[in-house]
């Protein structure tokens, strides 16, 4: 079966535009999570989608952040406004049940670069 | 201090050594997670654990959830183990949002 998967694998923006990350979980996994690493980083929560509860979006770093996830399934990743400090690997996540009880199942990431 | 400490921040091991990666942590936590990513950037899980001890082939992690810490051993290491181990905890209150240490990079030499 397929994985976790993202696209575009890499996206090079003007400092300015607005970009739309997408990830596509393992069907049937009803939580699904979005991370950023930043070059040299570590890991970096950003937001949590559990089944039709509200999504934990404690972790954007900014109102230029917000993502969604229709039909409990796709998710999107949408940054306005993108600037300099936005250039990370956006990675995606999913999992059956929230995180502290089952595996994550990690996608390839998107590079964002922002110039 | 930060919630979720890992040391070595690097290790450098020659093959068939056994490796240990330590992780502590300064919240309450359910479960912890190690997890591994390779040189290419893939992020696998390798363990949830909230007690005791796991195995999965070479790989053992084990909890002291007193004392706030875990350890990745690895037995005889092989170079394709060469990645950045990662230790990562549910912020208190939120099944979602992680806590990650900053990683454990590891080289086996062949």
């Amino acid at each position: 079966g397929a994985g976790v998967s993202q696209s575009p694998s890499n996206k090079v923006t003007e400092k300015g535009k607005d970009v739309e990350l997408r990830c596509d979980p393992i069907s049937g996994h009803t939580a699904l999570y979005w991370y950023r690493q930043s070059l040299g980083q570590g890991l970096e929560f950003l937001i949590y989608f559990q089944g039709n509860s509200a999504p934990d979006k404690s972790g954007l770093p900014s109102d230029r952040f917000s993502a969604e996830r229709t039909g409990g399934s796709v998710s999107t990743l949408t940054i306005q406004r993108t600037q300099q400090e936005d250039s990370a690997v956006y990675l995606c996540a999913s999992s059956f049940v929230g995180w502290a009880n089952n595996e994550q199942f990690f996608g390839p990431g998107t590079r964002l670069t922002v110039l | 201090k930060n919630e979720v400490e890992q040391s070595p921040q690097n290790l450098t091991a020659q093959e068939g050594e056994f490796i240990t990666i330590n992780c502590s942590y300064s919240v309450g936590i359910s479960a912890l997670h190690w997890l591994q990513q390779h040189p290419g950037g893939g992020i696998v899980s390798l363990f949830m654990l909230s007690s005791g001890k796991k195995k999965h082939g070479r790989l053992i992690a084990t909890i002291n959830i007193q004392e706030k810490h875990s350890s990745l051993h690895i037995t005889a290491s092989h170079p394709r183990d060469s990645a950045v181990y990662i230790c990562a905890v549910p912020r208190a209150g939120s099944q979602g949002n992680l806590i990650f240490g900053k990683g454990t990079k590891l080289s086996v030499k062949p």
